[in-house]
């Protein structure tokens, strides 16, 4: 196992435009979270699943924003209707229990012009 | 809603010289984890703390959680020009959501 995978490493796409991101965790790893992070911010927290379920998600995610992990096993994010406001990098990690810490993917930067 | 605090936002240090970086909670935590990111890389997990007052070292670094579990701090003893990135803590009250601090960025000299 190489780790968590992240597909495309980077994508620019014209406003409006919707896009989708892959993230295939660590094979053993049951829980699965998205973040996003901006220029000179930390992470923050867009969405997490538990095996399939989506347990929850953050308030300050727009209706444009879902994710999917239909198996389990990978999981998707789809941004529809693309805003300058969206271009960051969007940071997929993966942990086998609660307590343990996250291991991150390399993340798809993704830019709206 | 909770927030993580993270000072300094820079500290440029030259090398051979201590750093350290503090994380302030706005409500009580249940675990504080460490990360660090090099420039141009992805958040990498150093350690998590979850006992009041709990000292952690792995070699040059120091983990600390206060006994209030609201504050943290990283240490860093005699930094090297490895040291370089950005150090972030990231707490959790218990829930699935971690919420990560805007990071402290070390700049190491030669």
């Amino acid at each position: 196992d190489t780790g968590v995978s992240q597909d495309p490493r980077h994508k620019i796409t014209k406003r409006g435009q919707n896009v989708t991101f892959r993230c295939d965790p660590i094979s053993e790893h049951n829980r699965l979270y998205w973040y996003r992070q901006t220029l000179g911010q930390g992470p923050e927290f867009l969405t997490y699943f538990q095996n399939e379920a989506q347990l929850e998600k953050s308030r300050l995610l727009s209706d444009r924003f879902s994710a999917e992990r239909p198996k389990g096993s990978f999981s998707t994010l789809e941004i529809q209707r693309t805003e300058q406001g969206d271009s960051a990098m969007y940071l997929c990690a993966s942990s086998l229990l609660q307590q343990d810490g996250y291991t991150f993917g390399s993340g798809t930067r993704l830019t709206v012009v | 809603g909770q927030q993580v605090m993270q000072i300094p936002q820079y500290q440029h240090v030259q090398e051979g010289e201590d750093f350290t970086t503090y994380c302030n909670s706005s409500t009580t935590l249940s675990n504080i984890q460490w990360y660090k990111q090099r420039p141009g890389g992805h958040p990498v997990f150093l350690i998590q703390l979850v006992k009041s007052g709990e000292v952690k070292k792995q070699k040059r670094l120091t983990f600390q959680f206060g006994e209030a579990k609201k504050n943290s701090s990283l240490h860093i003893t005699a930094t090297q020009t490895t040291d370089v990135g950005t150090y972030f803590c990231a707490g959790n009250t218990g829930g699935f959501k971690t919420i990560f601090g805007a990071g402290t960025r070390l700049f190491v000299k030669a």
